[in-house]
């Protein structure tokens, strides 16, 4: 079955820098990867998605890359601000009747 | 739009006691699943129902049952509390299973702990 491995678990930047979540799959027919946020005590909530056939995704200062040779994909946070501290997670699926399955989650934390 | 309704949010048990964590989803949405949330281990899947009268299992079913007599109601079933279920549990629900590219949307999560 698909595993997803997600780095690194904890990242700290400051306010206004860049920060990148990766995670990689092993599926090679995974077609749809996910990634959730979530804030303390609060479900998680999908920010961005992208399928296979798309090497990249933008939604203002979030973006996602996809390389399906290498596995793995990584998601991309410009301008950090403080509301952007949360647990977030990537995922990955096949298609046809398989669940998600997600990695470990990254604890970002935006220092002010 | 109530989405996904989990009951109860705060629940305290005593090893060895039985307890139903109720869901219910108003979307209409033929996928459903719970996942449990423990410190540095991710989201993991406990069971899933593609359908009324399916179910399947995740990663990490024992110690749990679950039915689907209807759309709406997807119910997680502890049967004999261990300390080792003490976690976050959430819902989920989508228009069908993600492989397909549909959106998860998760309850607000219930925190159990046996003592």
């Amino acid at each position: 079955g698909e595993n997803v491995e997600q780095h690194p678990s904890t990242l700290s930047v400051q306010e206004g820098d860049s920060a990148v979540i990766k995670c990689t799959y092993s599926d090679s027919a995974s077609n749809y990867f996910p990634w959730y946020k979530q804030e303390l005590g609060k479900r998680p909530q999908l920010i961005i998605d992208i399928r296979s056939n798309v090497g990249e995704k933008k939604d203002q200062r979030i973006a996602v890359t996809l390389n399906k040779t290498a596995k793995h994909f990584s998601l991309h946070i410009t301008e950090t601000q403080p509301e952007d501290s949360a647990v977030y997670f990537c995922a990955a699926a096949s298609s046809g009747n398989t669940p998600l399955v997600f990695g470990k989650g990254t604890r970002l934390s935006v220092i002010a | 739009n109530a989405g996904v309704t989990q009951t109860p949010k705060f629940q305290v048990l005593k090893t060895g006691q039985s307890m139903t964590l109720q869901c219910a989803q108003d979307m209409n949405h033929e996928y459903m699943s719970w996942y449990r949330q423990d410190p540095g281990m991710g989201l993991r899947l406990i069971h899933y129902s593609v359908g009324a009268g399916i179910t399947d299992q995740g990663e990490v079913p024992n110690g749990y049952n679950v039915s689907r007599s209807t759309t709406e109601d997807f119910p997680l079933r502890l049967l004999s509390a261990a300390p080792s279920q003490t976690s976050v549990y959430f819902c989920a629900s989508s228009y069908s299973i993600a492989g397909s590219g549909n959106t998860i949307y998760f309850g607000e999560g219930s925190w159990l702990t046996v003592v």
